[in-house]
């Protein structure tokens, strides 16, 4: 595609749901990345994907978080028993061959559990 | 590890003048310094980025300083224009993927 796209824009749950995010790179980019933005706050780095693989899954805040890129392409962010503080705009980005090259995000779904 | 600091949190300009953004970072291992502009309801948008080995680079308008030994960099914008209105982040990484983030600086632009 043109551009980084996410799915759904915007998720209201309930605290306790299983929620699912997701991000369809743009085409031939090999490295995909998830990141949360709070309000008023930079992006905090969540996992990164080179191909199939996790390559650094050391930003993921606990087990309730899990991400897969079965294919290579489109990625799916999980959060398990949500929680109020996982409220945030979740962004991806994609890259062309991996960290060398800068990369484009996406317009982020923004989260609220309620 | 990495902690980034950005200032101001928020910079008003009249349009036609400069604006200032600067940056400090705190790991001396960091080699790639990029800046990301971000708009109301859309994801950052890379417009430009240092690496190490560099000291300056200009992109039209648009200029990043680095100064390795203070732990600074700064991104300059000349001639504001109304369109530069956004939210402007400085990054810092050891590995081009992992950024560490500063808090943002939201730039206004009077006419």
């Amino acid at each position: 595609g043109a551009g980084v796209s996410q799915t759904p824009s915007n998720k209201v749950t309930e605290k306790g749901k299983y929620v699912e995010l997701r991000c369809d790179p743009i085409s031939g980019h090999t490295a995909l990345y998830w990141y949360r933005q709070s309000l008023g706050q930079g992006p905090e780095f969540l996992i990164y994907f080179q191909g199939t693989g996790a390559a650094d899954d050391s930003g993921l805040p606990n087990d309730r978080f899990f991400a897969v890129r079965p294919e290579g392409s489109v990625s799916t962010l999980k959060i398990q028993r949500t929680e109020r503080g996982d409220s945030a705009v979740y962004l991806c980005a994609s890259s062309l061959t991996g960290p060398d090259v800068g990369y484009t995000f996406g317009s982020g779904t923004r989260l609220t559990v309620v | 590890g990495e902690n980034v600091e950005q200032h101001p949190s928020t910079l008003s300009v009249q349009e036609g003048d400069s604006a200032v953004i600067k940056c400090t970072y705190s790991d001396s291992a960091s080699n790639y310094f990029p800046w990301y502009k971000q708009e109301l309801g859309k994801g950052p948008q890379l417009i430009i980025d240092i690496r190490s080995n560099v000291g300056e680079k200009k992109d039209q308008r648009i200029a990043v300083t680095l100064n390795k030994t203070a732990k600074h960099f700064s991104l300059h914008i000349t001639e504001t224009q109304p369109e530069d209105s956004a939210v402007y982040f400085c990054a810092a990484s050891k590995s081009n993927y992992q950024l560490i983030w500063g808090a943002g600086t939201k730039l206004i632009i009077k006419p």
